[in-house]
């Protein structure tokens, strides 16, 4: 089945300790993104990578790194997390972005700091 | 300049309506704007999308209506059903951002059976 797996679904943290969100597509897809679902404010953009070893700051970047060292997988690494990025985190990917292509997005991963 | 602003924040339609949601933009370059819906504990799906070379696209019950004057476009959907129970996103997006989409705030739509 193509989809998009994000690992974990739940997660609750403390202030300050590193943790690393997973996610992997099985569809071949060259572009891949990160997002923050808060209410109210949408969807915003955290990073997107257009392809390995190509990645670019969305809107609000500040106290997130990505990688993207094979084409499958776009991990989301919060160094030092704070109550602030306590959300809920889409990742998504799509064969070369629209507007020719949506969004797959995965089941979402619901960070809790505290 | 970069905003799409979405209205209502929720909306709630008796079975069988019509419920529409609308969106308003700024920026003239955007050239692509795509409605997606999501269901509680999943992530959004696409559900239509449009190019401002056409005013209305219509897929099964979903209609897209856009006026470029206005710079306004709008979900409709045709005889709601309770299954149509989510949020929906309208987002915007054009070339020159790498077609990085920029989104409302969404619209969470009951349909009261």
């Amino acid at each position: 089945e193509a989809q998009v797996t994000q690992n974990p679904r739940y997660l609750i943290t403390v202030t300050g300790k590193k943790l690393t969100v997973t996610c992997s597509q099985n569809m071949n897809h060259e572009y891949m993104s990160w997002y923050r679902q808060d209410p109210g404010l949408g969807l915003r953009q955290i990073y997107y990578s257009m392809n390995v070893e190509v990645t670019d700051k969305g809107d609000v970047p500040e106290g997130y790194k990505v990688s993207r060292k094979e084409k499958r997988n776009f991990p989301l690494i919060l160094e030092s997390p704070s109550p602030n990025q306590t959300s809920l985190y889409f990742c998504a990917s799509s064969f070369r972005g629209p507007p020719n292509y949506g969004y797959t997005f995965g089941s979402g991963t619901r960070l809790t700091v505290v | 300049q970069q905003q799409v602003k979405q209205s209502p924040q929720s909306l709630i339609v008796q079975k069988g309506g019509i419920s529409i949601i609308n969106c308003a933009y700024e920026n003239t370059a955007f050239d692509y704007f795509p409605w997606y819906q999501q269901f509680p504990g999943k992530g959004p799906a696409l559900l239509i999308a449009i190019r401002p070379d056409v005013s209305e696209k219509k897929e099964g019950r979903f209609t897209i209506s856009f006026n470029k004057s206005a710079k306004q476009f709008s979900l409709h959907i045709m005889d709601s059903q309770p299954g149509d129970s989510a949020t929906y996103f309208c987002a915007a997006s054009f070339l020159h951002s790498n077609y990085q989409l920029i989104w409302g705030a969404g619209t969470k739509l009951i349909i009261k059976p």
